[in-house]
Formats: structure tokens, sequence, C-alpha cells
């Protein structure tokens, strides 16, 4: 079975904090994703990696940085944690190289900023 | 730029019901259209994912159609049940490698 794992499922981190949010997949998928869920905004990109080393910049990248430095495991760093940075954070992983196939989902890790 | 809607954006249905959940794209240049479903606090299950080039895919009491000439894209639940109670979207895969996702229809379905 296909399986996305993120290491925390809750954190809570103070202001100006540096916070790493970890996603592994098992699936030997080539792209893989970051989005942030706030009710009445939906999903939206943060970044994302088509293979190792390379990362490229999605709707809300500000903020946000991110390390890929082996195919399974893709990294979402908050270099200094803001209030605003409160939110769901979802990471996915798919098949393929452009063209997104099936995309599979990670449990969410739900971050608090304080 | 590409927009995804879904309408209603709450449904509650009696057990038992069919019912159609609806997606609409602005864009009909796609690679691919998923459905998914979210219960509350989780992540996204993929549920069914239709390429450019099909019509509909089914899976077990579900059934999604895509009409890429009009935009749309429909989920049919047949004979819901309270364990499909759930958030379900949709989200569109262009040329980006990119899914753009719509806001969701929150079904109830009443015992």
């Amino acid at each position: 079975d296909v399986k996305v794992t993120q290491s925390s499922r809750y954190l809570v981190k103070r202001t100006g904090e540096k916070v790493f949010l970890e996603c592994v997949q098992d699936m030997d998928h080539e792209n893989m994703f970051w989005y942030r869920q706030d009710p009445g905004l939906g999903l939206r990109l943060i970044y994302f990696s088509y293979d190792v080393k390379m990362k490229e910049k999605g709707d809300i990248p500000e903020g946000y940085s991110v390390s890929r430095e082996k195919k399974e495991r893709f990294s979402l760093i908050l270099e200094s944690a803001s209030t605003n940075q409160t939110s769901m954070y979802l990471c996915a992983s798919s098949l393929g190289g452009a063209n997104t196939g099936e995309l599979f989902f990670g449990e969410g890790s739900r971050l608090t900023v304080l | 730029k590409q927009e995804v809607t879904q309408i209603p954006a709450a449904l509650s249905v009696p057990e038992g019901e069919n019912l159609v959940l609806n997606c609409s794209f602005t864009d009909s240049a796609i690679y691919n259209l998923q459905w998914f479903r979210q219960d509350p606090g989780k992540g996204l299950t993929s549920l069914l994912l239709i390429q450019s080039s099909q019509r509909e895919q089914t899976s077990g009491r579900l059934n999604a159609s895509l009409d890429k000439s009009s935009g749309r894209s429909t989920l049919y639940i047949a004979a819901s049940q309270p364990g499909d109670s759930a958030t379900y979207l949709c989200a569109v895969g262009g040329n980006t490698g990119k899914l753009i996702f719509g806001q969701g229809t929150t079904l109830q379905v009443k015992p």
C-alpha cells in the first residue's frame, strides 16, 4: 500500500522558532508537494519537487523553504515561524515527471505558532 | 489561470439516497482530474483519478465523470451511508505538474 508519512501530527511552536516538517514516502515517487490548508482558503501549494535536490515555488512560498536530499524525503522549513503560519500542513507525492499522476497525501501536521 | 469551483459548499441527505457532487473548472486543457475525501483533521484520501482521455471511472459505489469540453466533473455516490460523511474535494492537473483544488463539498449523511 502507498504510504506518505508526516513525522509530527501536532506541533506547538513559538514565534521566531525554526520549524522542520518532515515527510517520507515509500513508493519511489519522483514528485513531492507541500500544501497548507486553511478554512475558507482551501489547499494552497507552498513548494514542490520533481526530483532529488530540485525544488519549485508554488503559490505561497514566502516564509518557507524546502529540502530534498533523498528521493523519499521532502522537508518543509519555516526559518522564523510567525503566527500567520498557524495551519494544517499536508505533504503529498505522485509518480511521473512534470505531469501529475495520482496524488497521495499524508495525514497532515497541524502547526500552532504562539 | 485555472479556477476550480465546487457547488454546493455543504449538502445534507438522508441515508440511502443517491447523490451527485459537482466540480467545474475554467480551463479545459487539463491532464487529469482527481476526487478526494477528507475526514475532519485528517489528510486527503484519493478516491478516483480520471485521465483527460477518459470519460468516467468507477470504484464501488462511486462513479466520477469528466466532460472536458464543458469544464465539468461529477462524483456520483450511490446508496449513501453515514460513513460517507466527509468533505469531498476535486482537483485538476495541468501541464505545470501541479493540482488546482476546489474548496470542497461537505457532505452529511443522516441515519
